[in-house]
């Protein structure tokens, strides 16, 4: 059975940091691009950054380009999130999902983590 | 950017309806377009791919049409576990529409 589970997520400070994981069970990491999705609370979804099996394609949603970084380890079935100086607007829940290839639909969602940003 | 307009943002129906929902992008997307269903509390479930590609395990009621950038979710025959918030995504670079909460009349 595939299993994405989200980790890593709490209450933080404006401009700290946080890393997000996703643990994947139920079949090989490196055969599927992945990527991060986020809700803010009572909103809508929105792409946060994508990366392809072999981390050779990359991409970030404008909003958190230059402050995130999407990175995977193959060998431990795990995916990354690095958030550096975050916002106030970062505050939601994060998703990973799982994706038969680069431009693919998701079809795997983790449960998701909650991040909130807040002084 | 790509943007992706879903119309209604609430739709009130009963068992039985048929209900469409209605998703437009601002460019063409060839057949870059997936829907999911999403319930309160819990991660998005994808319904359809490819524009009208069935996802395994997902009921026949469900269907999807389009191309270029006009497309439409189909349910035949509302169920009571169809209730719940529909988006559309173009997955050329993974804009989702904004949702389309499916509410009962």
């Amino acid at each position: 059975e595939v299993q994405l589970v989200e980790s890593g997520g709490g209450l933080v400070q404006p401009g700290r940091s946080l890393r997000l994981s996703c643990a994947a069970s139920g079949f090989t990491l490196d055969n599927y691009a992945m990527h991060w999705v986020r809700q803010a609370p009572g909103k809508g979804l929105e792409w946060v950054s994508g990366i392809s099996w072999d981390s050779g394609r990359i991409g970030y949603a404008d909003s958190v380009k230059g402050r995130f970084t999407i990175s995977r380890d193959n060998a431990n079935n795990s995916l990354h999130l690095q958030m550096n100086s975050l916002r106030l607007e970062d505050t939601a829940v994060y998703y990973c999902a799982k994706a038969d290839g680069y431009i693919e639909a998701f079809d795997y969602w983790g449960q998701g983590t909650l991040v909130t940003v807040s002084s | 950017d790509i943007q992706m307009t879903q119309s209604p943002s609430t739709l009130s129906a009963s068992v039985g309806d048929r209900v469409t929902i209605t998703c437009r992008a601002s460019q063409s997307i060839s057949s870059w377009l997936a829907w999911y269903q999403q319930k309160p509390g819990k991660a998005p479930k994808l319904l359809i791919y490819k524009v009208s590609s069935l996802e395994s395990g997902v009921p026949s009621r469900f269907s999807g049409s389009g191309a270029g950038t006009e497309f439409t979710l189909t349910i035949s025959s509302l169920q009571p576990d169809d209730f719940g918030t529909y988006y559309c995504q173009q997955y050329n670079s993974w804009t989702f529409g904004q949702g389309t909460k499916v509410e009962v009349k």
